[in-house]
């Protein structure tokens, strides 16, 4: 079965500090990995996705994230956290040959960065 | 554009009670979707549509329904509601339903409490 662990629930980082936040899926099958956020009272945004290719992937307001096949993990990663940086992190798995869009995500990381 | 959009934002029902959550979107997006939000689950996808007419269900589509008359709404439906439907909703859509790759634009969500 096709899954996605974000193993912790919340992260905490000190502000211009480098931020990890840890996700790992399972699939059969080449994954779509994707990165959303999720600011307090608001819908998810599109962070960031791996389809093919390069194993680090850039996306919006500075954040990137690693591919890492032989691990089965996709973690995000920001070389100097802010305070507005704080919020809900979700992973996403795609790509999983149903023949239409859906996503698996995983349950979620509060990343707190403080000043 | 708008994007995503979704009413209400708030709701609260007692058991028994019916009512529909609207979405739209104004991308002329034929995917669009349905999930729940409870804490410490994640998002959980409640039933999708690949276009006008056509719809299915997620991993989660028991006591919802819905329908796609249009492309641009996707309402959702609670028959009989009851405390476990408690949850954050929100509706999701993107542009093309085969293309596993695509990201999906998300509205603000609709909070629903049933007492």
């Amino acid at each position: 079965a096709q899954s996605v662990a974000q193993p912790e629930d919340q992260v905490n980082v000190a502000e211009g500090n480098p931020l990890t936040v840890k996700c790992t899926y399972s699939v059969s099958g080449n994954p779509y990995l994707f990165w959303y956020v999720q600011y307090p009272n608001r819908g998810l945004q599109f962070l960031l996705k791996y389809i093919t290719g390069d194993n680090l992937v850039k996306g919006s307001y500075g954040f990137e994230a690693e591919f890492n096949k032989s691990q089965t993990s996709f973690h995000l990663k920001k070389p100097s956290a802010l305070v507005s940086d704080s919020a809900l992190y979700f992973c996403a798995l795609g790509g999983m040959n149903t023949g239409f869009q859906k996503l698996v995500f995983g349950t979620g990381t509060r990343l707190l960065v403080s000043p | 554009n708008a994007g995503v959009t979704q009413t209400p934002k708030f709701q609260v029902l007692k058991t028994g009670q019916s009512m529909t959550l609207q979405c739209a979107q104004d991308m002329n997006h034929e995917y669009m979707s349905w999930y729940r939000q409870d804490p410490g689950m994640g998002l959980r996808l409640i039933h999708y549509s690949v276009g006008a007419g056509i719809t299915d269900q997620g991993e989660v589509p028991n006591g919802y329904n819905v329908s796609r008359s249009t492309t641009e709404d996707f309402p959702l439906r609670l028959l009989s509601a009851a405390p476990s439907q408690t949850s954050v909703y929100f509706c999701a859509s993107s542009y093309n339903p085969t293309r596993q790759d695509n990201e999906q634009f998300f509205g603000p969500g609709t909070r629903l409490t049933v007492l």
